[in-house]
């Protein structure tokens, strides 16, 4: 089972930033968590990770809560190309462990 | 572009059939993931190898087997068909440095649809 919680679905304005909630609760403190998205039925793509630090990519920023139990996914200026499922995972590093996939949130970005 | 590769895009086969899946990691990663996503089982973790030897093992069926070749490829065997083998097959890499954080960021191919009639 998926160790992580998030909302099914959520709208944003295109433009706008985009803020994707999950809820880790049960998280051990060598476990990362990571954000994949899947554009319908392509492959997932692999967005950003974090341990516990707030992390900043060219596609997005991970803001992570200091007890580690929640996270949010930023996406700061939406395009309709961002509309897709999310996917909060945690993980172990080093040991290369699969990807425990839930349903994740699906992101719809309007025009 | 992820830089794995999968072959074929989309797979059409009749039940009771054997077919062979590919896929080719990023240049330089040493493990090869296989995953399963159906309509209403979502996205599932089949098997890992890690430079040509079975790393872990999911949900796979003793009909399905894999295995990675020496120049790191992997194949996704897949036989006696049911229709409920319909499904999306991805394949994803990772490089894997043990102990060293970072290298586990996995890398997902753009799949191989495979349609049981």
């Amino acid at each position: 089972d998926a160790k992580t919680t998030q909302p099914p679905s959520m709208d944003c304005a295109e433009g706008r930033a985009a803020n994707l909630p999950c809820n880790h609760s049960t998280i051990s403190g060598n476990e990362y968590v990571y954000w994949y998205r899947q554009i319908h039925s392509q492959g997932p793509q692999y967005i950003i990770h974090g341990l516990k630090n707030n992390e900043t990519n060219e596609m997005a920023s991970l803001i992570i809560t200091e007890d580690r139990k929640s996270s949010t996914l930023i996406l700061p200026h939406a395009t309709l190309r961002d509309t897709a499922v999310y996917y909060c995972i945690v993980m172990n590093q080093g040991g290369s462990e699969k990807l425990v996939f839930g349903k994740g949130t699906k992101l719809t970005v309007n025009p | 572009d992820s830089g794995v590769t999968q072959t074929p895009k989309h797979l059409i086969t009749a039940t009771g059939q054997r077919v062979t899946l590919r896929c080719s990691p990023r240049s330089g990663d040493l493990s090869v993931y296989w995953y399963q996503q159906s309509l209403d089982q979502g996205l599932q973790f089949l098997i890992q190898y890690y430079n040509g030897e079975e790393r872990a093992k999911g949900n796979i069926l003793e009909r399905f087997s894999a295995q990675q070749f020496p120049d790191l490829h992997s194949e996704l065997n897949l036989s006696s068909l049911e229709l409920g083998d319909s499904a999306l097959y991805f394949c994803a890499s990772s490089v894997v440095v043990s102990g060293r954080a970072g290298t586990d960021t996995q890398y997902f191919g753009p799949g191989t649809r495979l349609t049981v009639l």
